[in-house]
């Protein structure tokens, strides 16, 4: 079955650096879209980032361009997010998700259990 | 970029009622919107794809329609599992989600 797990959340000053991970399986990893979604304590759902199946697309949140990437390595089925100059009010649960169907830019039928970002001083 | 606004922002009602939830496009996405719901600490789970097509799994009671900027999220005899957060999400551009619903027991 599809399995996502992410990894990498932790409590961070203002201004660092964080890289999150999301470990899939039980699916063709290289054939699917990927994105990050998060959701700041008691808020709603908010997409941040999206990598194509092949990683030739990338698309962010104006929240977010400029100071987030994100990235895959298909051979250990893998997708980063590297946040950059973090600000207080993107403390948020992460999730990665996977796209419906392959190649396409779809809905998301999977997601992992999130990983928990904190900036704080 | 495509905003999202979900009305309302919370729903009481009663086990047993209809309910409904709107999303409104600030500009056309056809058919390309889901429905999720969120369990307190769960991540989303897909009900409703393409505005209209319920996800495999999910209780009929549930059901979507709508197209171009508004669509609408009906559930018809609300279950005590139903009390919990929705949200919509359109894929025509980018993606967005709605500001989610928040049922709660009347």
């Amino acid at each position: 079955q599809v399995q996502l797990v992410e990894s990498g959340g932790d409590v961070v000053q203002p201004g660092r650096s964080l890289r999150l991970s999301c470990a899939a399986s039980g699916f063709t990893f290289t054939s699917y879209g990927i994105h990050w979604v998060r959701q700041a304590p008691g808020k709603g759902l908010e997409w941040v980032a999206a990598i194509s199946y092949d990683g030739s697309n990338k698309n962010f949140a104006d929240s977010v361009r400029g100071r987030f990437s994100v990235s895959r390595d298909n051979s250990q089925n893998t997708v980063f997010l590297q946040m950059n100059s973090l600000r207080v009010d993107d403390s948020a649960m992460y999730y990665c998700a996977k796209e419906r169907l392959p190649g396409m830019r779809d809905y998301f039928d999977s997601w992992g259990q999130g990983t928990l970002v904190t900036v704080s001083s | 970029d495509i905003q999202m606004t979900q009305s309302p922002s919370t729903l009481s009602a009663s086990v047993g009622d209809r309910v409904t939830i709107t999303c409104r496009a600030s500009q056309s996405i056809s058919r390309w919107l889901a429905w999720y719901q969120q369990r307190p600490g769960k991540a989303p789970k897909v009900l409703i794809y393409k505005a209209s097509t319920l996800e495999t799994g999910v209780p009929s009671r549930f059901s979507g329609s709508g197209s171009g900027t508004e669509f609408t999220l009906t559930i018809s005899g609300l279950q005590p599992d139903d009390f919990t957060s929705y949200y919509c999400l359109q894929y025509s551009s980018d993606w967005t989600f709605g500001q989610g619903t928040k049922v709660e027991i009347k």
